[in-house]
């Protein structure tokens, strides 16, 4: 079976520029959850999303925005790109309860120049 | 607040001896606990998880970690390391009811040597 896939892999950005990251979910699985993982230290949470609904969100500013799909697939969009966005984006999928382990894609490493 | 703690950011330990990574966590009622390893440029991959139960937990690759309340910890080990362990270990906990915000703590790198 096919784990989460992310998509693309690399991206380069301008500053004031915006971004669309993708993340296909592990099949069945209905929860998706992105994080942002800078360079050296562990990654933080963004955004949680579960049967289309957000679920929870942490402490990033409004420029971040995302949404999930029929077909569980998920969206990250960021606005105004800053040059401190410039990170490893992961998306992870489980199955929505606290006991379900995330599972996480390869992650799309954005650059902002 | 839920916060985790790797106290060491950086390790080396030849090839074939013991490993114990460190891990403490802040969390007022039982935790959700675990490890993930992530290769350079990869995502993490789940290496072992503890829910309740046996406070020993067995994951793969060899690795075990054991859960101490008292201590608010829950330390990775491996008996015998191998040159392809070289990676960075994430130690995370999720408060219930959150399934996917996980808290991680700030890795430790593991290096081996010959």
């Amino acid at each position: 079976d096919a784990g989460v896939t992310q998509s693309p892999t690399h991206l380069i950005k301008t500053r004031g520029q915006h971004v669309t990251l993708r993340c296909s979910p592990i099949s069945g699985h209905k929860s998706v959850s992105w994080y942002q993982q800078v360079l050296g230290q562990g990654p933080q949470f963004i955004f949680q999303y579960y049967e289309k609904e957000e679920r929870g969100r942490g402490n990033f500013p409004d420029r971040f925005s995302a949404r999930q799909f029929p077909n569980y697939s998920s969206e990250l969009n960021v606005n105004a790109l800053l040059l401190g966005d410039s990170a490893l984006y992961l998306c992870a999928s489980n199955g929505g309860g606290s006991n379900s382990p995330l599972h996480f894609g390869n992650g799309t490493r954005l650059t902002v120049t | 607040a839920q916060s985790v703690t790797q106290p060491d950011i950086h390790i080396t330990v030849s090839e074939g001896a013991s490993l114990e990574l460190r891990c403490n966590y802040s969390y007022g009622a039982t935790p959700y606990l675990f490890w993930y390893v992530q290769s350079p440029g990869q995502g993490l991959q789940l290496l072992l998880k503890y829910f309740s139960g046996d406070t020993l937990v067995q994951g793969i690759k060899g690795f075990e970690a054991e859960f101490k309340r008292s201590q608010s910890s829950f330390n990775l080990r491996k008996p015998s390391v191998h040159w392809s362990d070289a990676a960075e270990y994430f130690c995370a906990v999720v408060t219930y009811n959150q399934g996917g915000k996980l808290i991680f703590g700030q890795g430790t790198e593991l290096s081996v040597k010959p």
